[in-house]
């Protein structure tokens, strides 16, 4: 089968780094994505990390370690429109991408 | 237009009814998903389209559950004796379909089913 775990709920202030975990376990793997999602919105893509390490995109990077089957979403300069959902998911060996349980970010001022 | 769309907005219906919802991907994208997520919770996978290949239908929850696409472009997922188990919002994505694992998903608004 295919899981995924990630935190449910993580909190920041403005200005501050967070790190998103997320474990995987899957018959196959190719590759880990981050989805965001706002309160009532339509989840929209973050990143993509098909091999080892980091990849940058402004103030968001994604990390994957295919060896521990984990990753991780980095969020650096919080804003408060950083508050949202933030959801891993992986194509394991299927035409289809399994998504996790989701990490809600409250970002306080 | 140039994103995902879907309709309705909104639905209520009451218990035993059968709803039809609507999806119009982008154009051009071969592939197409439809995903429901609860209140609170993730996205749960229920069916993907890509191009003239058989449709991936192992997330479906039961047989009151079933979706076409027609033309390979516009879909409709009909969810027949709806039950109040059933509310929740209903996600369609689309997507070039180059695989899943590398493609982005492109996620419409959703409709939101209330079933009372």
């Amino acid at each position: 089968g295919q899981s995924l775990e990630q935190p449910s709920e993580v909190t920041a202030v403005e200005g501050a780094i967070v790190q998103i975990n997320c474990t995987y376990q899957t018959s196959g793997f190719y590759g880990l994505s981050w989805y965001q999602q706002h309160d009532g919105g339509a989840p929209t893509f973050l990143s993509y990390n098909a091999l080892d390490g980091l990849e940058e995109t402004g103030r968001f990077s994604s990390f994957l370690s295919r060896s521990d089957s984990y990753g991780y979403l980095l969020l650096q300069e919080l804003q408060m429109k950083d508050s949202a959902s933030y959801f891993c998911a992986v194509g394991g060996g299927t035409d289809k991408l399994i998504f996790g349980t989701g990490t809600r970010l409250q970002v306080f001022p | 237009g140039a994103g995902v769309s879907q309709s309705p907005s909104n639905k209520v219906t009451e218990k035993g009814k059968d709803v039809e919802l609507r999806c119009d991907p982008i154009s051009g994208h071969t592939a197409l998903y439809w995903y429901r997520q609860s209140l609170g919770q993730g996205l749960e996978f229920l069916i993907y389209f890509q191009g003239n290949s058989a449709p991936d239908k192992s997330g479906l929850p039961s047989d009151r559950f079933s979706a076409e696409r027609t033309g390979g472009s516009v879909s409709t997922l009909t969810i027949q004796r709806t039950q109040q188990e059933d509310s929740a919002v209903y996600l369609c994505a689309s997507s070039p379909g180059r695989g899943a694992f590398t493609d982005t998903q492109y996620f419409g608004p959703g409709t939101r089913l209330t079933v009372l």
